[in-house]
C-alpha cells in the first residue's frame, strides 16, 4: 500500500532564512511525487512535481525538491522565505492516472509560520 | 479558464439529511477524485474515478456514494450525514498519464 509521511506538522521560520520540508513515501513501484500549497481557505495549488529523469526539480516561488530513492524521500526546499510563504504544505505519492495506479496519496501536511 | 467547479462552497445539514456536492471540470481530463481534508489528517481519498464509467474506493468511502455521470461531472452523495462527515472536501481531476491534480476550491460542509 502507498503512504506518505510529513514529519514535521509544524514549522517556524524566519524571514530570509532557508526552509526545508521532509516527507517519506512508501510506493509499489517508480512512484510520481508531487508538492502542494494551501493558503488558508484556499484549494491546493502545485509547487513542483517528479516523474522521472533528473531528480532535481524546480518548482514556482523558488521551490525546489529532489528526489531520493535510497531514502524514499522527496524533500522541499527554498532557499530564502518570504512571509507570503505561510501557508501549509502537502506531499503526495501516486503513479499514472489510468486504472488504479493513479490514486494520489498526501501526508498529513507541514504548516509553514515565517516570523519577521 | 474555470479549471475544477465545485458546488456548493458552503452548506450545513442536520444528522440524518441527505445531499449532493457536485464537481465540474472543463480539461477534458479522464480521472477525477473526491478528498476530505480534516485537520492533522491532510487529504484523504473518498472515491476516484479512473475514467468515465469507473469508480473506485479510497481510503474512507464509508457513508459515501460517488456518480461519474459524463466525463465532466463527478457526484459525491451523502445519503445521511452524520457529524463525523463534517470536513472540507476537494474534488480534484488529472489527465492521463505524467500529469499532476488540479483542485476545486473545496465545499465547506457541518453536519449539525
Amino acid at each position: 500500500a502507498q503512504s506518505v509521511t510529513q514529519p514535521d506538522i509544524h514549522i517556524t521560520v524566519s524571514e530570509g532564512a532557508s526552509l526545508e520540508l521532509r516527507c517519506n513515501y512508501s510506493y509499489g513501484a517508480t512512484p510520481y511525487l508531487f508538492w502542494y500549497v494551501q493558503s488558508p481557505g484556499q484549494g491546493l495549488q502545485l509547487l513542483l512535481k517528479y516523474f522521472s529523469g533528473d531528480t532535481l526539480v524546480q518548482g514556482i516561488k523558488g521551490f525546489e525538491a529532489e528526489f531520493k530513492r535510497s531514502q524514499s524521500s522527496f524533500n522541499l526546499r527554498k532557499p530564502s522565505v518570504h512571509w507570503s510563504d505561510a501557508a501549509e504544505y502537502f506531499c503526495a505519492v501516486g503513479g499514472p492516472a489510468t486504472d488504479s495506479w493513479g490514486k494520489l496519496q498526501f501526508g498529513a501536511g507541514t504548516q509553514v509560520v515565517v516570523t519577521p | 479558464n474555470a479549471g475544477v467547479t465545485q458546488t456548493p462552497k458552503f452548506q450545513v445539514l442536520k444528522t440524518g439529511q441527505s445531499m449532493t456536492l457536485q464537481c465540474a471540470q472543463d480539461m477534458n481530463h479522464n480521472s477525477m477524485y473526491w478528498y476530505r481534508q480534516d485537520p492533522g489528517m491532510g487529504l484523504r481519498l473518498i472515491y476516484y474515478s479512473a475514467s468515465e464509467g469507473t469508480t473506485d474506493k479510497g481510503e474512507v468511502p464509508n457513508g459515501y456514494n460517488v456518480s461519474r455521470l459524463n466525463k465532466r461531472e463527478f457526484s459525491l452523495r451523502l445519503e445521511s450525514a452524520a457529524p463525523s462527515q463534517t470536513s472540507v472536501y476537494f474534488c480534484a481531476s488529472r489527465a492521463g498519464g505524467m500529469t499532476e491534480a488540479f483542485f476545486g476550491q473545496g465545499t465547506r460542509l457541518t453536519v449539525v
